[in-house]
């Protein structure tokens, strides 16, 4: 079973600013099956980036997947009110199809 | 547009079961699978399992396996997902997902049903 880390566990920055999310499996993920999800109090997950850099539809140009293996990351360029939440990310290479702890972006 | 609703929040006794629907629309049921995933109260999500609707085929977290059924009514594109022998740990928001066909990440999601146990 692929075990996901995510770090850091809250990241405290202002409006305006680059946020920078690590993901690390405990061991390689096949084909780069990576997702990460943005999640707000009260709403389900929205799906944000799959197969590790590939945007999903509607999700704005501020928000980009990369790496590969075991380590990947979530970067978000010129935070906007509407980016602070909780990120997951989660591997759907092999079963279980297991989540990240989340990292929670908060404001400064 | 492709839309997944749930249906509304159920309160349960421990040892009993529930059954969540999830009735999709928007897109052909039968041509991704759906994915269940549930969040306790200020926690993290947790992977449930997946149902491919065309087969019926499904693949189940060990943890669930023997106490979780997912099945589909074809004919009403819904999928519904019940957890039997609940207990008090099972407290929690439920969520179906839709998944492209075994790539099984959540692509549009359903709001979610709270599912709480009461004695």
């Amino acid at each position: 079973e692929i075990v996901l880390t995510q770090s850091p566990g809250t990241l405290s920055l202002s409006p305006g600013e680059r946020a920078t999310l690590s993901c690390r499996a405990s061991q390689s993920i096949s084909s780069n099956y990576l997702a990460w999800y943005q999640q707000k109090p009260g709403q389900a997950p929205r799906l944000l980036i799959y197969g590790a850099s590939t945007t999903a539809a509607g999700i704005s140009d501020r928000f980009s997947g990369s790496g590969s293996g075991t380590d990947f990351t979530l970067t978000i360029t010129r935070l906007q009110p509407e980016d602070f939440a909780v990120y997951y990310c989660q591997q759907y290479g092999s079963s279980p199809r297991n989540f990240g702890p989340g990292t929670k972006v908060d404001v400064k | 547009q492709v839309q997944l609703v749930q249906s509304g929040a159920e309160v349960k006794q421990p040892g009993a079961s529930v059954k969540v629907s999830c009735e999709t629309s928007g897109y052909t049921f039968t041509n991704y699978d759906v994915i269940w995933v549930r969040q306790a109260s200020g926690q993290g999500l947790e992977w449930m399992g997946w149902m491919n609707p065309e087969s019926g085929n499904t693949g189940y977290a060990r943890k669930f396996q023997g106490r979780v059924s997912m099945t589909r009514n074809i004919s009403i594109n819904t999928a519904y997902m019940e957890l039997s022998g609940l207990e008090s740990e099972d407290t929690a928001v439920y969520y179906c997902a839709r998944g492209p066909r075994f790539l099984l990440y959540g692509d549009f999601w359903g709001q979610g049903t709270p599912v709480a146990l009461s004695s």
